[in-house]
């Protein structure tokens, strides 16, 4: 089976812009989860989505959010960017029950100037 | 602020070296897992612990749930280049929470 991809890997966008991250979870796999990496907050989680539906949120402004399609692939959007959401966006797909095991993607690597 | 803490954050050592790695918390967690992570890829898992003073090996990784499952460790033996990357760990409840990171360098 093929991993968890994301695009873009890499991504420069400039404040107050807005962006807009893909995952394509691994077949099968009806979970989604998105992280937010960097070197201070090491890795924090963002949010969750289960068949379309986000399950959990973490404690994260209204300027993330995201959605899930029918086909289990899922985008991340932040708008209004701030310098401090330079970061390593990571997704990880699973089959959905609690505790399963995640698989992450590489990520993409956003810087905000 | 962060539910799992890990020491040390850095750490640099020579090839042939033992090393251990620290996870703690103040929560209780269901399980908790380990995870490698290599520049410009995402965390691999490489071991979930769920039962209180479990140990589990894994060539020569050994890892260790604390009894009351607050804490774990994580001991390298004969530490190679091959390790060196970026250690987390994870307490799983309704949701992932990673801790700090321990970077992990093995000089040849």
């Amino acid at each position: 089976k093929a991993g968890v991809t994301q695009t873009p890997r890499y991504l420069i966008k400039t404040r107050g812009q807005q962006v807009t991250l893909s995952c394509s979870p691994i077949s099968g796999h009806r979970s989604v989860s998105w992280y937010q990496q960097t070197p201070g907050q090491g890795l924090q989680f963002l949010f969750e989505y289960f068949s379309e539906t986000q399950r959990n949120k973490g404690n994260f402004p209204g300027r993330f959010s995201g959605r899930q399609f029918s086909n289990s692939r899922s985008e991340m959007n932040v708008s209004t960017l701030e310098l401090g959401d330079s970061a390593l966006y990571l997704c990880a797909s699973s089959q959905g029950g609690s505790g399963e095991t995640q698989y992450f993607g590489p990520g993409t690597r956003l810087l905000v100037l | 602020t962060q539910l799992l803490e890990q020491s040390p954050q850095f750490l640099s050592i020579q090839e042939g070296e033992n090393l251990t790695v620290y996870c703690n918390s103040s929560s209780v967690f269901s399980s908790l897992q380990w995870y490698r992570q290599e520049p410009g890829e995402g965390p691999v898992l490489l071991v979930t612990v769920v039962t209180g003073g479990e140990v589990k090996k894994l060539k020569r990784l050994t890892f260790q749930f604390g009894d009351a499952r607050k804490d774990s460790s994580l001991h390298i033996t004969a530490a190679q280049p091959g390790d060196t990357g970026l250690y987390l760990c994870a307490g799983t409840g309704n949701q992932f929470y990673f801790g700090t990171g321990t970077s992990l360098t093995v000089i040849p």
